[in-house]
């Protein structure tokens, strides 16, 4: 089935940099776009941006402009999310998921998040 | 500070029916569909529901969900033990997704 495989947990110190990897599997790599969403402890859900795995194009949120960057390898189908410049508070949990988009009888363009991956711990701790 | 407004709780006993509110504003659920997430802890969010009242294959038809101006439910009917989970709402704003800050469910 589709499936979004992250790497594992990470202990960074402030000021270093971290690198989460989504590996898919089991549909075509370069016809969806791949969100990075992050989660906080005790915190909702905060968007981080996107990747385009066609091509290589990313877009991020105004609040990680300068300190992330997106980026993916095809040949093995995966997607990579580097975050600068830590500070404790990016301590959380980062998923990436892959974005479904679907255009309804009334030419609306509807998008859900599906799957997820399992998320990736990061943790930033002097 | 999410943009989307949960109430960060709720509670049910088994086969009580629940409902978890989702409020927003005329730039993101008054003008696109909404989706809901479950979410275990340790684990993957669930899609549970999309553009807005959909489920996707697997999901029991005992969640649903609806939309009304710029606010959105979902509704839990028949609750069970292992409903208890974090419900997430989520909004595409045309340029970023906006996430509500989640609803803790709890099965009494």
């Amino acid at each position: 089935q589709v499936q979004l495989v992250q790497s594992g947990a990470e202990v960074k110190k402030p000021g270093a940099s971290v690198t989460v990897s989504c590996k898919a599997s089991a549909y075509t790599f370069t016809t969806f776009y791949i969100h990075w969403v992050r989660q906080a402890p005790g915190q909702g859900l905060e968007w981080m941006g996107w990747i385009n795995p066609n091509g290589g194009g990313a877009y991020y949120a105004q609040k990680f402009q300068g300190r992330v960057t997106m980026t993916r390898d095809t040949s093995i189908t995966t997607a990579y999310m580097e975050l600068n410049r830590l500070r404790s508070d990016d301590t959380a949990v980062y998923y990436c998921a892959r974005l479904i988009e679907w255009e309804d009888s009334s030419y609306n363009m509807n998008y859900w998040l599906e799957p997820w991956g399992q998320g990736t711990l990061v943790t930033v701790s002097s | 500070q999410s943009v989307l407004t949960q109430s960060p709780s709720a509670s049910g006993t088994p086969g009580q029916r629940v409902t978890i509110s989702c409020s927003g504003s005329n730039s993101n659920i008054g003008r696109n569909t909404v989706n809901w997430y479950q979410h275990l802890p340790g684990t993957a969010p669930k899609l549970l529901i999309y553009n807005n009242n959909q489920r996707p294959s697997g999901v029991p038809d005992r969640f649903s969900g609806s939309k009304s101006g710029t606010s959105a439910s979902l509704a839990i009917s028949g609750l069970q033990s292992e409903d208890e989970a974090d419900y997430h709402c989520a909004v595409w704003d045309d340029s970023s997704w906006v996430f509500g800050g989640g609803t803790k469910l709890t099965v009494l």
